[in-house]
């Protein structure tokens, strides 16, 4: 079946700038989450829903970053007023329950 | 939090070699994930491994949780098996991942 799915691939923007990133998870899949990953390290958990609630936010670095997951399927990572240091690989992932956890290709952002 | 440690940081082989990557976690853990990461930054599932042993192919890994860590056996190496391998274990719903293993399979 068809996997994690995320758009853009790539994102290139200027500082200052407001993004939106999409993921669509695996369908049935309750559970979806929202990690970063910068050059050389692993990825950094950013927040967890499960269905439409956000059941833990407490990754997402300051008030700037936003997710919303509203029919309990796409999620849409958002991000006010974009600086350099946000220039990442957004990656997404779902699962039935919590574990484990399936990856999307990820959305490179790039703040100019 | 919980912390992991991957070793070695980095691995070159050549096509052919049979490798181990060990993964050392701070607290004990009720599950375990093992990824590759590919040139073009997929994060794939290759186990997750609570405890015991499983095998896939070449691949294959054994999780010991009362002693707090795992180790992933690749066999027969090749130049396709190049990338970044992680370990992730749970905190809560979150996984915690380490710094990852750099592999390099040259032929």
């Amino acid at each position: 079946g068809a996997g994690v799915s995320q758009t853009p691939s790539n994102k290139v923007t200027e500082k200052g700038k407001y993004v939106e990133l999409r993921c669509d998870p695996i369908s049935g899949h309750t559970a979806l989450y929202w990690y970063r990953q910068s050059l050389g390290q692993g990825p950094e958990f950013l927040i967890y829903f499960q269905g439409t609630g956000a059941a833990d936010d407490s990754g997402l670095p300051n008030d700037r970053f936003f997710a919303v997951r509203p029919e309990g399927s796409v999620s849409t990572l958002k991000i006010q007023r974009t600086e350099r240091g946000d220039s990442a690989v957004y990656l997404c992932a779902s699962s039935p329950t919590s574990f484990p956890q399936y990856f999307g290709p990820g959305t490179r952002l790039t703040v100019l | 939090g919980i912390q992991v440690e991957q070793s070695p940081p980095d691995l070159i082989l050549q096509e052919g070699a049979n490798s181990t990557l060990r993964c050392n976690f701070s607290d004990s853990v009720n599950n375990l994930q093992w990824f590759h990461q590919n040139p073009w930054g997929q994060l794939i599932n290759l186990f997750y491994i609570p405890s015991g042993t499983k095998q896939n192919g070449r691949l294959s890994a054994t999780t010991v949780a009362t002693e707090r860590y795992s180790l992933l056996y690749i066999s027969s190496s090749q130049t396709t098996d190049s990338g970044v391998y992680f370990c992730a274990v749970p905190r809560g719903s979150r996984l915690t991942f380490g710094e990852g293993t750099q592999l390099t399979v040259n032929p």
